[in-house]
């Protein structure tokens, strides 16, 4: 158990619909990524969240969003839906870095299996 | 672009047996490397950290080289059991300690 949790497990959407996936970070974890998942490959960086501020994105069109909210909880939004949207949306959080190293250890959910339709 | 190849989809070995992973990349000069294990229909849990002026890294049955040179990572599980079969993912992570992309991973199975 990372003590990270993400809501829904699964969801069906059709193209064009939007979606709202959560996730309950890591207590102590101010630091939240998403990835990205489809079948057969690994995980791909969406963007990163540091205190409420988006600090980093991936190569993902302006339609993928999100948010984090001051008790480092977290939403990714997804507009217009495609069928290559579908796939394993992993949230992940991590400590603040040490001595400034980053610790980079991240602690993932069991991520939001999501079907486009 | 960034490219991060591991060396087979699946491997398959003997319990006992040493199995040794290969994480490739190119088009990167990442600070760190990291490991992680994924259980079907599970998340990513992470195994180890290696940085670029470490050459090698050990926990428990787990050791981890990395050769900036070759461009290459190896993840070696000693004395392998069946609780091993699963799928082994690198990630590389930029100076940032961001890890970009993962590989795809390889998906061991260790039979009794």
């Amino acid at each position: 158990e990372t003590g990270v949790t993400q809501s829904p497990t699964h969801l069906i959407k059709t193209r064009g619909q939007q979606v709202t996936l959560r996730c309950s970070s890591q207590s102590g974890h101010n630091t939240v990524s998403w990835y990205q998942q489809a079948l057969g490959q690994g995980p791909q960086f969406i963007f990163q969240y540091y205190r409420e501020e988006e600090n980093g994105r991936g190569n993902f069109p302006p339609r993928f969003s999100g948010l984090q909210f001051p008790n480092y909880s977290s939403e990714l939004n997804v507009n217009a839906l495609e069928l290559d949207d579908s796939a394993l949306y992993l949230c992940a959080s991590s400590l603040p870095e040490t001595s400034g190293r980053p610790t980079g250890e991240l602690f993932f959910g069991e991520g939001s299996r999501l079907t486009v339709l | 672009s960034q490219k991060i190849e591991q060396n087979s989809e699946a491997l398959n070995i003997q319990e006992g047996k040493t199995a040794t992973l290969t994480c490739n990349y190119t088009n990167y000069s990442p600070a760190y490397l990291q490991w992680y294990r994924q259980d079907p229909g599970r998340g990513p849990v992470f195994l180890l950290l290696i940085r670029e002026n470490e050459k090698e890294k050990r926990k428990e049955r787990l050791k981890v080289t990395f050769d900036t040179t070759l461009k290459q990572s190896l993840f070696h599980i000693t004395a392998s059991q069946p609780a091993d079969s699963a799928t082994y993912l690198c990630a590389p992570l930029n100076q940032a300690g961001t890890a970009l992309i993962f590989g795809k991973g390889t998906t061991l199975s260790v039979s009794s």
